[in-house]
């Protein structure tokens, strides 16, 4: 099997940056992909290929991959960024995709 | 625009059967891969299953493996999860998923509910 790791939870005041990690050891061979789940909705794609942000996603998202960790940054974070992030992955052979466990940012 | 609508979710005992569906519409169903991820309540999100856009190319999770079916039907722009032997462990919401040019899970459903429990 293969696992993502993210911390359960991260904390920060409005206006601070907010940075959550993900780490797996096939990350320098695959992209990760990030998607922001608010409470009671479905989760929405923010990050994908590990730093491009798709449209209509504010340019504080930002999203980074170094060896094995990837993270999401989100520089000035407001309370409506208060959710839950998710980061998603595959293996080294492509063939097992896997979700992180999830971070629940508070703002 | 892209909307996906999940249908078929509901309370069943262990051990029954449950067909979800997922109509698409807004794109071109039939140029996209197709995803279910599910989320168990309180918890995280798990993959389940993808079918490629020509509905022969398809893989499921070892959780499910040889339990849920992912299909399509090109024709009705329709998803499907036909799942059997259900356990208290696949209580959750099911999402479908949109992938595009490999870059999964670009659009969401709102998701439809299964209870497994006796």
């Amino acid at each position: 099997s293969y696992e993502l790791t993210q911390p359960p939870s991260v904390s920060v005041s409005p206006g601070q940056a907010a940075r959550i990690t993900c780490s797996g050891d096939a990350m320098p061979k695959s992209f990760a992909y990030w998607y922001q789940q608010k409470s009671g909705q479905a989760p929405r794609l923010i990050i994908f290929q590990d730093k491009k942000r798709p449209s209509g996603i504010p340019d504080r998202f930002s999203g980074s991959s170094s060896g094995t960790v990837a993270t999401l940054t989100i520089s000035g974070a407001q309370v409506e960024d208060e959710a839950d992030y998710h980061c998603y992955s595959t293996d080294i052979t492509g063939d097992l995709a896997v979700f992180g466990g999830g971070t629940r940012l508070t703002v | 625009q892209v909307e996906l609508v999940e249908s078929g979710g509901g309370v069943v005992q262990p051990g029954a059967s449950l067909r979800l569906a997922c109509e698409a519409s807004g794109f071109t169903f039939s140029s996209h891969g197709m995803h279910w991820v599910r989320q168990a309540p309180g918890m995280g999100l798990e993959w389940v299953a993808v079918v490629f856009y020509d509905a022969t190319t398809k893989y499921s999770a070892d959780s499910v493996k040889g339990r849920f079916t992912v299909s399509r039907d090109n024709s009705k722009n329709t998803l499907y999860l036909e799942m059997n032997g259900l356990r208290v462990e696949d209580t959750g919401l099911y999402y479908c998923a949109r992938d595009s040019s490999g870059t999964p899970f670009d659009h969401w459903g709102q998701g439809t509910l299964v209870t497994v429990s006796s």
